[in-house]
């Protein structure tokens, strides 16, 4: 079981706007930036978000992140086919005083 | 680029250690973390050491594993000790910040442990 809860799965067809949610308590989220990954099949994990919201070098701007309290969401706009993959979230813990990740998000394009 | 070696099958109970080479920046200027990934499941962060040499480990590997580098060799290492089958898993090393805020910018492709008798 997770620290932080993500849904195991979310749908969307192309061109749509998909978000996904990353819940944690206040020893995580609520006081600390959350980081999203994205891990395409076979593949080690990439950092799409920092700082919350702020856009990892390289990455399309179709990616988004945002926090509130204690939760936060990774925005992806004008789906792609190429955006299949599992999504992560990821934030210091300062209770457990190491990094927590959800238990990731399996990305579908219809 | 960071590129991972060490990996294989290994009895429960034995000791294995992981590389993890550096190129391009120095694995002493940065925080250097390691995390895992069981088959079929998701990421778990092992370790993190710091640049001023403090580590910090997941309680599931405390007193088992052992963060450390060669900066001469550029190069991270995680021993790993008293292995079970949960530690079963793809491991890879991953360039960090100070502040975790940052994220984990780097990584590498991965080296496979299985713990098996």
């Amino acid at each position: 079981q997770s620290v932080l809860t993500q849904p195991p799965s979310v749908s969307e067809a192309p061109r749509q706007r998909v978000t996904i949610s990353c819940s944690g308590s206040s020893s995580n989220i609520g006081n600390n930036a959350v980081n999203w990954y994205q891990q395409l099949p076979g593949k080690a994990p990439k950092l799409l978000i920092y700082y919350d919201d702020l856009l990892s070098s390289g990455v399309s701007d179709r990616f988004s992140g945002s926090k509130s309290g204690t939760s936060a969401s990774l925005a992806i706009s004008g789906l792609q086919s190429e955006d299949e993959a599992d999504y992560y979230c990821a934030a210091w813990d300062d209770s457990l005083n190491g990094v927590v990740f959800g238990g990731g998000t399996k990305l579908t394009v219809l | 680029r960071l590129v991972e070696s060490g990996g294989g099958l290994i009895q429960p109970g034995g000791s294995l250690r992981l590389s993890c080479a550096a190129s391009g920046f120095p694995v002493n200027g940065n925080a250097m973390s390691w995390v895992r990934q069981a088959p079929g499941k998701g990421l778990e962060w092992i370790s993190v050491i710091y640049s001023g040499g403090s580590a910090l480990y997941t309680d599931s590997v405390k007193g088992r594993f052992t963060i450390s580098r060669d900066d001469s060799k550029n190069t991270l290492y995680l021993q790993m000790r008293s292995l079970r089958g949960d530690d079963t898993a793809v491991y890879y090393c991953a360039r960090d910040a100070a502040d975790p805020n940052y994220g984990m910018d780097v990584w590498g492709q991965g080296t496979t442990v299985t713990v098996s008798s």
